[in-house]
């Protein structure tokens, strides 16, 4: 069974630009979640999207935006890029967010993003 | 803004040796603790997912505990090897499974030989 896959995995911005990253989940799974890792930082949670739904947000700027496909695959979008959000963009699948192991995450390899 | 602490930031341990760290989480609106291994250059690997008041669970030398009411989960290793070596995170899902996840900074783990 293929993993959760990232594209792209390395990306350079300059301030003020926008970018969209997308993520493919497991086949079979329709959770995706969103996190940003910085240094010094654990793992911030971004957004979880369930079968094509927001659930949830966390405390981020509305410039993070993001959202899924009824093929359960998911995009994050960064508008108005800062130097701030420069970080390690890791999504992570799910069969669904019930309790017990269909919860369990399974996380892509992550998109590097460097804001100049 | 949920408070999940862990301890200790890092930790250097023998080969051999056993070792232990915690997690602390809010005890009210408790859905689920998970736990997960992130070794350098790879992406975060899930062990436990842990729902249930005094669930322990258990994969190879690598075992965990669950105690809602006080809000604080333990993770042992047994034995520890070098490809033990790796940052041990722990996540909570609270207000009743509503919430996303939230990670603990983690507790980073060397196995020394």
């Amino acid at each position: 069974k293929a993993g959760v896959t990232q594209t792209p995995r390395y990306l350079i911005k300059t301030r003020g630009q926008q970018v969209t990253l997308s993520c493919s989940p497991i086949s079979g799974h329709r959770s995706v979640s969103w996190y940003q890792q910085t240094p010094g930082q654990g793992l911030q949670f971004l957004f979880e999207y369930f079968s094509e739904t927001q659930r949830n947000k966390g405390n981020f700027p509305g410039r993070f935006s993001g959202r899924q496909f009824s093929n359960s695959r998911s995009e994050m979008n960064v508008s108005t890029l800062e130097l701030g959000d420069s970080a390690l963009y890791l999504c992570a699948s799910s069969l669904a967010p019930l309790a017990g192991d269909t919860d369990t995450q399974y996380f892509g390899p992550g998109t590097r993003l460097t804001v100049l | 803004i949920l408070n999940v602490e862990q301890s200790p930031q890092s930790l250097h341990v023998q080969e051999g040796d056993s070792t232990n760290f915690t997690c602390s989480f809010p005890s009210s609106n408790f859905y689920a603790l998970h736990w997960y291994r992130w070794e350098t250059a790879k992406s975060p690997e899930a062990l436990f997912v842990m729902t249930l008041n005094g669930d322990e669970k258990k994969k190879g030398r690598i075992s965990a505990t669950l105690n809602t009411k006080e809000g604080y989960s333990y993770l042992y290793i047994k034995g520890s090897q070098p490809e033990d070596s790796a940052t041990y995170l722990c996540a909570f899902r609270g207000g009743g499974g509503a919430d996303g996840l939230t990670f603990g900074k983690g507790t980073h783990l060397i196995i020394q030989p």
